[in-house]
C-alpha cells in the first residue's frame, strides 16, 4: 500500500486529454510539500517529468502539466500520442516517515 | 553529459551481503544530495535512502534501516550502498539518482539485485 494513491490505469485515444490523480494526506502533500512526477517508459529508468508541482524540465513538451490542491495533485496530458504510453509516478516528502514517498504508479494506455 | 552508472548487482543468498556502486559524471557530484531508489519486479518505486552532499546527513526507509548503509566518496564521484542481511523482498532493480530540492534527476539505468537460495 503506497502512501500516495494513484489510479492503477488510465487510457485515452490519440489526441485526447487524460489526467492522473495523486492523493496524499496531511503529512505529505497536505503539509505543503511539493509533488513531482516521473515517466517510466517500458524497460527504462524513470525520467523526471514535472517538478515543484507544475514545472517542466527542459525538453518536456508543454502537453504535460501538473497541479496541486490541498492533499492531492494531478498530472494532465493533452494531445495524447502513442509515445506517451508509459507508467507515471508521483512523489513527495512525508514528515511522519521522514522520507520520500511515491505513488503506486499509473499505467497509461493509448488506445 | 550528466550520467549515473550503477554496478554491483547480482544474485545473492538470503542473509548475504552486496555492495552497490554508482559512478557520476558530467556534473559537480559533491554539490548534490544523492539517493537510492528501488523497484521490485513488476512493482512501483520505493525510496531507499539519501545522503547529503557532504555525507553528514543520512536517512533510510524503515524497510532497510539497520541493514543498509549509504555512503559517498566525493573525490571519486561515487555513491555506494552496502546491503547486509538481505531478504527475498529486497529483490529489485536499484537506481541511484541525484536529489535536487526534493526531486530526483537524473537517474541511472539501474542494477538488478536478486535475493534467492
Amino acid at each position: 500500500q503506497s502512501v500516495l494513491t494513484q489510479p492503477p490505469s488510465v487510457s485515452g485515444a490519440p489526441g485526447q486529454r487524460v489526467t492522473i490523480s495523486c492523493t496524499g494526506s496531511s503529512s505529505n502533500i497536505g503539509a505543503g510539500y511539493d509533488v513531482h512526477w516521473y515517466q517510466q517508459l517500458p524497460g527504462t529508468a524513470p525520467k523526471l517529468l514535472i517538478y515543484g508541482n507544475s514545472n517542466r524540465p527542459s525538453g518536456v513538451p508543454d502537453r504535460f502539466s501538473g497541479s496541486k490542491s490541498g492533499t492531492s495533485a494531478s498530472l494532465a496530458i493533452s494531445g495524447l500520442q502513442a509515445e506517451d504510453e508509459a507508467d507515471y509516478y508521483c512523489q513527495s516528502y512525508d514528515s511522519s516517515l521522514s522520507g520520500e514517498v511515491f505513488g503506486g504508479g499509473t499505467k497509461l494506455t493509448v488506445l | 553529459q550528466v550520467q549515473l552508472v550503477e554496478s554491483g548487482g547480482g544474485l545473492v543468498k538470503p542473509g548475504g551481503s552486496l555492495r552497490l556502486s554508482c559512478a557520476a559524471s558530467g556534473f559537480t557530484f559533491s554539490d548534490y544530495y544523492m539517493s537510492w531508489i528501488r523497484q521490485a519486479p513488476g512493482k512501483g518505486l520505493e525510496w531507499v535512502s539519501y545522503i547529503s552532499s557532504s555525507g553528514s546527513t543520512i536517512y533510510y526507509a524503515d524497510s532497510v534501516k539497520g541493514r543498509f548503509t549509504i555512503s559517498r566518496d566525493n573525490a571519486k564521484n561515487s555513491l555506494y550502498l552496502q546491503m547486509n542481511s538481505l531478504r527475498a523482498e529486497d529483490t529489485a532493480v536499484y537506481y541511484c539518482a541525484s536529489r535536487a530540492n526534493g526531486w530526483f534527476d537524473p537517474w541511472g539505468q539501474g542494477t538488478l539485485v536478486t535475493v534467492s537460495s
